[in-house]
């Protein structure tokens, strides 16, 4: 089945980096845009960018440029995301999620299988 | 950026219709996905697109839109639709970028 699998949660101090893994399997890789997205604890899902696996473009959120690097590995079928200088509003579970989109009358972008999600923890 | 607001908190009675809304300049062009969320879970894609759903979410769950304006309308409640529901879209600025909602908390009484 369709499923993205992320790596395992990690703990950092402030100003390290942490680097997030999502392998994908059940579909064709290089078709659908991998998105990545958090959630600080009791707060909503925040976009922070995407990748597309076929030619390696990607786009942030302008809150993260500078701090995220978005990659991926198209013989492992595996997406990274590396987030840099952390500091503890960064405290939050990361999800990776694939992204689609389609058009009728308008447009419209959707993330249809998402991970389970890798907490970070940012702490002195 | 856009940003998309949504109620805090809806509550409805079990059986009963509920009705969730989005608003911002982005639903003006793009049409609006929905995701519920459960606590200590993923969000799982409800509606997407004009009003459609993904194989296995019950039909109860259906999309509208209108102006700046996207809805989610869950139609005879059900306990387990008690959750958090977040719209999401496309950012309208130029940018590329996307954009949740703030998040209806639903409570089913």
């Amino acid at each position: 089945q369709v499923q993205l699998v992320q790596s395992g949660a990690e703990v950092k101090k402030p100003g390290a980096s942490v680097k997030i893994s999502c392998e994908a399997s059940g579909y064709t890789f290089s078709s659908y845009y991998i998105h990545w997205v958090r959630q600080a604890p009791g707060q909503g899902p925040e976009w922070m960018g995407m990748i597309n696996p076929s030619g390696g473009s990607t786009k942030s959120a302008q809150k993260f440029q500078g701090r995220v690097t978005l990659t991926r590995d198209m013989v492992m079928d595996v997406a990274y995301m590396d987030l840099s200088s952390l500091r503890s509003e960064d405290t939050a579970v990361y999800y990776c999620a694939r992204g689609r989109g389609g058009s009728s009358l308008y447009y419209y972008y959707y993330m249809d299988v998402w991970g389970r999600g890798t907490t970070v923890t940012v702490s002195s | 950026s856009s940003e998309l607001t949504q109620d805090p908190v809806v509550s409805v009675a079990l059986g009963q219709a509920v009705r969730i809304t989005c608003q911002g300049d982005s639903l003006r062009s793009y049409y609006a996905s929905w995701y519920q969320q459960k606590p200590g879970q993923a969000p799982v894609l409800v509606i997407y697109g004009e009003n459609n759903r993904p194989s296995g979410i019950p039909d109860r769950f259906s999309g509208s839109s209108s102006g700046d304006t996207a809805s989610l309308t869950i139609t005879g409640a059900q306990a387990e639709d008690e959750a958090d529901y977040y719209c999401h879209s496309r950012d309208s600025s130029g940018d590329h970028s996307y954009v949740f909602g703030t998040g209806t908390k639903v409570t089913v009484l």
